[in-house]
């Protein structure tokens, strides 16, 4: 069962454009999403997050837009650059108990800016 | 320095060997992970540990057996390995939980033969 739908797999983008990537969600117990950026051979490093109490976080050219009645939340990255060129994963958090909290990620897209 | 270090980075090794893949954290935090992720990038939470207590066990097999021996370091042991184990498998720590900034290792990529 896939809590976190992502889409899509993969995303071409010529240098200066939008990316956008979609993530959806079933669960209303999720209560922060985070979108973590992955470079080929490294850990996943935290790009920027939302709590469901906004509808929108911005920070330099990554833009989070978070549609709580539709359960819906996405990543635009303007003005994008051959250096964004990664696999992004949105997630979403839910406590489990005994003061823990646990992260559920999408299934990740590969983003390739081109010059 | 490395925030969160894991190694051997790369652990090629036969069927049915046993094999350990270390962890440590430099930052202080009470929790710590760790993750699998497969070869089409999927990342899902094996274990996490909060002050050296196991908080979440996922449907994982018990040939893997997590050891915390103190809170900056997660250990991962692997019993009878399989050619399905192969992957990548990251470590990871955050102050708080998962609610909070989750930072990863560099992984260690595990291939069985």
């Amino acid at each position: 069962q896939q809590q976190v739908k992502q889409s899509p797999q993969s995303l071409i983008v010529q240098k200066g454009g939008i990316s956008i990537i979609n993530c959806a969600y079933e669960n209303t117990a999720f209560d922060y999403f985070p979108w973590y950026q992955q470079f080929p051979g490294k850990g996943p490093a935290l790009l920027i997050a939302i709590r469901p109490d906004v509808s929108e976080k911005k920070e330099g050219r990554f833009t989070i837009s978070f549609n709580k009645s539709a359960k819906q939340f996405s990543l635009h990255i303007m003005d994008s650059q051959p250096g964004d060129s990664a696999t992004y994963f949105c997630a979403a958090n839910e406590y489990s108990g005994a003061g823990s909290y646990q992260l559920t990620f999408g299934k990740g897209t590969k983003l390739s800016v081109i010059p | 320095d490395t925030a969160v270090s894991q190694t051997p980075k790369y652990l090629v090794t036969q069927m049915g060997n046993d094999k350990s893949i270390k962890c440590e954290q430099n930052l202080g935090h009470d929790t710590m992970y760790w993750y699998k992720q497969d070869s089409k990038k999927f990342l899902k939470i094996m274990f996490s540990y909060n002050n050296k207590e196991l908080i979440i066990n996922e449907t994982v097999p018990n040939r893997f057996s997590p050891k915390s021996p103190d809170k900056a370091h997660l250990n991962l042991h692997i019993n009878s390995l399989e050619l399905g184990d192969s992957a990548v498998y990251f470590c990871a720590s955050s102050q708080g939980g998962a609610r909070e900034k989750l930072f990863f290792g560099s992984g260690t990529q595990l291939s069985v033969l």
